[in-house]
């Protein structure tokens, strides 16, 4: 079966605190993986794609990257307003239809 | 922003009652989707279309029906609203099958 599991589920780091998150996906014939960032209460906000194994991306303190099986979600010397649910989403070659994850939670202490 | 607009942003239904939500786009972009999102769970979608009177299912259909008559506009509806369609909806878009989606605010739908 098709899976994108994310870890941890959960994350609290103090500001300034560097960390990682993963997206680990099991889907053959890979399209695209998608980040979005969802603060509470409100519908996912995209942040990067990411279409080939090895690619890049970065955006203010967050970078992300690609390899064949995970993706992960760099964040640098993070601040308080990062704070949100972290979504990723897999396009595979069968169909238009993204498989999600579940996300990752986290939270910047002051 | 991208230009979506979903209504009613909360709804409280019966059981076996219709209820039909709206999304509106102002982006004139091609693809449309509804999705739910449940605690512990990942998005799932539950259709999408990918062209005026052009919809297909989605990983969760059942009890779902859609119907997109204009480019702008995405009904979703449930024609006998259960219990274990309370969730929270979301109305996305795209340009492309295979491009960022942009996603609307929610409904917050309550089925008692």
């Amino acid at each position: 079966e098709d899976q994108v599991t994310q870890s941890p589920e959960a994350l609290r780091l103090q500001e300034g605190e560097s960390s990682s998150l993963n997206c680990s996906y099991t889907v053959s014939g890979l399209r695209g993986l998608f980040w979005y960032r969802q603060d509470p209460g409100k519908g996912p906000e995209f942040l990067f794609t990411l279409y080939s194994a090895g690619e890049e991306k970065e955006k203010e303190r967050l970078k992300a990257t690609l390899t064949k099986k995970e993706s992960f979600l760099h964040i640098t010397a993070p601040k308080p307003e990062d704070s949100a649910t972290y979504l990723c989403a897999v396009l595979w070659n069968s169909n238009y239809q993204l498989i999600w994850g579940a996300g990752t939670k986290l939270i910047i202490k002051p | 922003d991208a230009g979506i607009t979903q209504s009613p942003r909360h709804k409280v239904t019966e059981t076996g009652t219709p209820v039909t939500l709206r999304c509106h786009q102002t982006e004139n972009h091609r693809y449309m989707y509804w999705y739910r999102q449940d605690p512990g769970h990942g998005l799932r979608l539950i259709h999408y279309s990918y062209g005026v009177k052009d919809t297909d299912k989605g990983e969760v259909s059942d009890g779902y029906s859609v119907s997109r008559s204009k480019t702008e506009d995405f009904l979703l509806t449930l024609e006998s609203a259960t219990s274990s369609q309370t969730s929270v909806y979301f109305c996305a878009i795209s340009e492309g099958g295979d491009t960022e989606a942009f996603f609307g605010q929610g409904t917050r739908l309550t089925v008692v």
